[in-house]
């Protein structure tokens, strides 16, 4: 059973470009969330997710981000015009229920804005 | 602040000793998770404690849970060199369909041989 895939593992992005980040769930996990995470911090939260619904998105950037989970294919998480401080690893996670129970992680993309 | 904040920021020990890191927090949770971070790579979970729980065992890791001070401490016995990495709290706080993790700033562990 394959863990919670992201791609690409590192992205490089000039100034102003866009970054699309992918994540597909572990399989049976219909609940997908974003964090991000700074270098020397912990994660933060950033948006939760279910099958073609946004469910809480109170810690995503007001501009520029957006996410969505299709009914077809994997999560993304797309960062339009992105400046220097989105540079960050961005981890997906899943989980089999909505209930406050344990998350599997994948292993992060890593962005990093030149 | 954060809701969860973990004591100390970084930790080195030998090999064979037993490390104790801490996590506070503020708000009532449903659950409370550790989780461990190696360098450069994701979380992996350790264990999860209920908010109606005070202490759980897996291994070599026992975990208490004190509601009445908003508190948990994670403790790893017999540490060994592949216990090296970030070690991270997060609570569940279950509101409505919403179930997301608040971490803390998490615990640097450095085991020496």
């Amino acid at each position: 059973n394959a863990g919670v895939m992201q791609n690409p593992r590192h992205l490089v992005r000039r100034r102003g470009q866009e970054a699309r980040l992918r994540c597909s769930p572990m399989k049976g996990h219909s609940h997908v969330y974003w964090y991000r995470q700074l270098p020397e911090e912990g994660l933060k939260f950033m948006v939760y997710l279910q099958k073609e619904n946004i469910i809480d998105e109170s810690g995503m950037p007001k501009e520029r981000f957006s996410a969505e989970f299709p009914k077809e294919g994997p999560s993304i998480l797309r960062i339009q015009q992105v400046v220097r401080g989105d540079s960050a690893a961005y981890f997906c996670a899943s989980s089999p229920s909505s209930g406050p129970s344990e998350q599997y992680f994948g292993p992060g993309t890593r962005l990093t804005v030149t | 602040s954060q809701q969860g904040e973990e004591d100390p920021q970084a930790l080195s020990i030998q090999e064979g000793e037993n490390a104790t890191m801490n996590c506070s927090y503020k708000t009532s949770i449903n659950n409370l998770q550790w989780y461990r971070q190696n360098s450069g790579r994701g979380l992996v979970h350790l264990i999860l404690i209920r908010s109606n729980e005070r202490e759980k065992h897996s291994g070599r890791l026992r975990v208490t849970l004190d509601t009445s001070k908003k508190s948990s401490s994670l403790l790893i016995t017999a540490s060994r060199a592949a216990d090296t990495a970030s070690y991270f709290c997060a609570t569940a706080i279950n509101t409505g369909t919403a179930s997301k993790l608040t971490f803390g700033t998490g615990t640097r562990l450095q085991v020496t041989l």
